[in-house]
């Protein structure tokens, strides 16, 4: 099975501000099967970001993905107040599907 | 547009079963593979398993193989997750999930989740 590892657990940032979060796997993925979700309090995951760095459809142009092989990065470029939620990252590189514990991203 | 909707919520007792339903909309059914993704609460995601609507093939994480059923019903568009011997930590919501053309495992579309509390 394939571990993801985010990190930070919680993020504490201001609106406007840039958020960078990180997701490492515990052995080397494809970044065609690495993805990013967003979840809100009492909604379901939303895809952000799928191949590693690929927009979903109507994801505004914010939130960008990259890395390789271990190593995953998320990146809100400019926080807005929508953006405080849960995110997680997930494989489906390898048997079975795994995602990360997920990263807090809180309002300072 | 495509729509995943979930059965309401369930109050089980320990030891019973039971059975989710989800129905799809807006796209061809049989086209994509329905996932099972279930959260307790304050928890992460945890996938639990996948079946192809046309062929009715499955998989399971191996901790649910045994104890979780998916059925479809192609005349309705309904994929069904069954699970018995519930236990208080099955305790959880359970959403089924479906990729998009060419993508798999990268889930575009959720339904609403449907909350089970196995509670004696």
């Amino acid at each position: 099975e394939i571990v993801l590892t985010q990190s930070p657990g919680t993020l504490s940032l201001s609106p406007g501000e840039r958020a960078t979060l990180s997701c490492r796997t515990s052995q080397s993925l494809s970044s065609t099967y690495l993805a990013w979700y967003q979840q809100k309090p009492g909604q379901a995951p939303r895809l952000l970001i799928y191949g590693a760095s690929s927009r979903a459809p109507g994801i505004p142009d914010r939130f960008s993905g990259s890395g390789s092989g271990t190593d995953f990065t998320l990146t809100i470029s400019r926080l807005e107040p929508e953006d405080f939620a849960v995110y997680y990252c997930q494989q489906y590189g390898g048997s079975p599907i795994t995602f990360g514990q997920g990263t807090r991203l809180e309002i300072k | 547009q495509v729509q995943l909707v979930q059965s309401g919520a369930e109050v089980k007792r320990p030891g019973a079963s039971v059975k989710v339903s989800c129905k799809a909309s807006g796209y061809t059914f049989t086209s994509d593979d329905i996932n099972w993704v279930r959260q307790a609460t304050g928890q992460g995601l945890e996938w639990m398993g996948w079946m192809n609507p046309k062929s009715g093939n499955t998989g399971f994480v191996a901790k649910f193989q045994g104890r979780a059923t998916m059925t479809r019903n192609t005349s309705i568009s309904t994929a069904y997750l069954e699970l018995s011997s519930l236990r208080s930590d099955d305790t959880a919501v359970y959403y089924c999930a479906r990729g998009f053309p060419g993508r798999p495992g990268d889930f575009l579309h959720w339904g609403q989740g449907t909350l089970v509390t196995v509670s004696s």
